[in-house]
């Protein structure tokens, strides 16, 4: 199975700050990633496709970039509605393993 | 509206078999991948399986291949997970999702979770 490993595991972080999270598969798996936001109790959010496509009403200031084997989440200006735990995810191969996840704190 | 409704909390000892479910509804059931994800206590998220309702087509992780079984009832767009013999190690949230073709297939909408609890 494909492996995700995603740093850090966790940060803390201001509002309004830019964060970066990034997330490095074991193999090549071209652009076949999601990202998720996941709040505790809830059900996590897809967030991003494709490595870059933003799902619809997403906000803008969460991004996605990369191929190949290497990933990252951006969210340009933190919000606090922001402070959650995100995922990645292969979307290339079964089974579509996730990331160990990265948990995003108040400072 | 498009949703995912699952069965509610369960409460079990161990050696007793459970199955849970998910209700999809504002969609055509069979013509979308649902998926099964467990996250246990304090962890992260793991992929488990995922079935085509329609025509039953399975995947397993090979973490759980053998320990559940994922099935379909296309008839009333209820997608299950169930055990024959829990064990503590069980307890957990699992959250099916649907597998979202048109987002490069990754879980676009997710039902509420249900906590399973087995005591030993």
């Amino acid at each position: 199975a494909i492996r995700l490993t995603q740093s850090p595991s966790s940060l803390s972080a201001s509002v309004g700050d830019r964060v970066t999270i990034t997330c490095r598969a074991s193999q090549d798996i071209s652009n076949a990633l999601a990202w998720y936001q996941h709040k505790p109790g809830i059900a996590p959010k897809l967030l991003i496709h494709s490595s870059s496509r933003l799902e619809s009403g997403v906000p803008s200031r969460f991004s996605g970039s990369g191929s190949g084997a290497d990933f990252t989440l951006t969210i340009s200006s933190l919000q606090p509605e922001d402070f959650a735990t995100y995922y990645c995810q292969q979307l290339n191969t079964y089974p579509r393993t996730f990331g160990q996840g990265t948990k995003v704190e108040t400072k | 509206e498009v949703q995912l409704v699952q069965s509610g909390a369960e409460v079990k000892k161990s050696g007793e078999p459970l199955k849970i479910s998910c209700k999809g509804s504002g969609y055509i059931f069979t013509s979308y991948w649902i998926g099964w994800v467990r996250q246990m206590p304090g962890k992260g998220l793991e992929w488990m399986g995922i079935i085509y309702p329609g025509d039953s087509e399975t995947r397993y992780s090979p973490s759980f291949q053998g320990q559940v079984l994922v099935s379909a009832d296309r008839s009333n767009n209820i997608a299950y997970l169930q055990w024959s013999r829990l064990r503590a190690s069980d307890t957990a949230m699992y959250f099916c999702a649907r597998q979202g073709p048109m987002k490069g297939g990754a879980f676009d909408i997710w039902g509420q979770g249900t906590m399973v609890t087995v005591s030993s």
